[in-house]
């Protein structure tokens, strides 16, 4: 199995700033994703976070406002650059791992207010 | 691109009435398909999932056959209870190791609310 910590689990941000979110599994990983569910919506995937090269972005989100690093394979950062308030959402981090037979868990969010 | 369509919400029910929550899906090649909880204030919750065609899924007294002939995922319960209370999400991922493996697509939620 896998345990995934994201730090913070919430925050109230002001408009114009920045904040970074960070995903760390107790386990080595094969894939880390990142995606975000906005007030009364589905959750949208973001990127797939790439351990050592740039994050793979889905159509509609661009690195410049959604920044992501992945240095190992355990660890993975997301974040949220000038901040408006429709970046109000949810922001979850997955990860997957063959040697689990290919589960899929997901941390417990990052729950961000921007005012 | 593979979506995933879920019954339109919210759902209310009263206490111990059965429950079925659609969800079909269009996809390549063989998805894994999951139910995920989310209740009030919290997270990300696994329900149940079905990793081929005819497996059936069951977890808290809720059940989902993968029906590959019509493309569907619904899911069940013969008796809901005021905690089942919650937002359901259908969901599929290519776990088979292609380029999309892992992501998950979700369909949009159905809220279900149960009374006493």
């Amino acid at each position: 199995s896998a345990v995934i910590s994201q730090k913070p689990s919430r925050d109230i941000c002001q408009r114009g700033t920045s904040l970074t979110i960070q995903c760390q599994v107790d386990s080595q990983v094969t894939m880390m994703f990142w995606y975000r569910q906005q007030p009364g919506q589905s959750l949208t995937l973001i990127a797939t976070a790439n351990q050592g090269s740039e994050a793979t972005y889905e159509s509609g989100f661009v690195i410049d406002k959604f920044p992501i690093s992945r240095p190992n394979l355990t660890f993975s950062t997301l974040t949220v650059s000038n901040m408006s308030p429709e970046d109000s959402s949810i922001y979850l981090c997955s990860v997957v791992t063959r040697s689990s037979g290919n589960t899929i868990y997901f941390g417990e969010g990052s729950w961000l207010t921007v005012v | 691109g593979d979506s995933v369509t879920q019954m339109e919400g919210p759902v209310t029910l009263s206490e111990e009435a059965f429950l079925t929550i659609n969800c079909t899906y269009t996809a390549t090649g063989y998805p894994s398909l999951f139910w995920y909880v989310q209740y009030p204030g919290e997270g990300l919750q696994l329900l149940l999932k079905a990793t081929k065609a005819d497996d059936k899924g069951s977890n808290k007294g809720f059940e989902a056959t993968y029906r590959k002939e019509t493309t569907s995922f619904h899911l069940e319960k013969g008796s809901v209870q005021v905690s089942d209370s919650a937002v359901y999400f259908c969901a599929l991922s290519d776990l088979t190791g292609g380029t999309s493996y892992g992501k998950l697509t979700f369909g949009q939620g159905t809220i279900l609310t149960v009374h006493p």
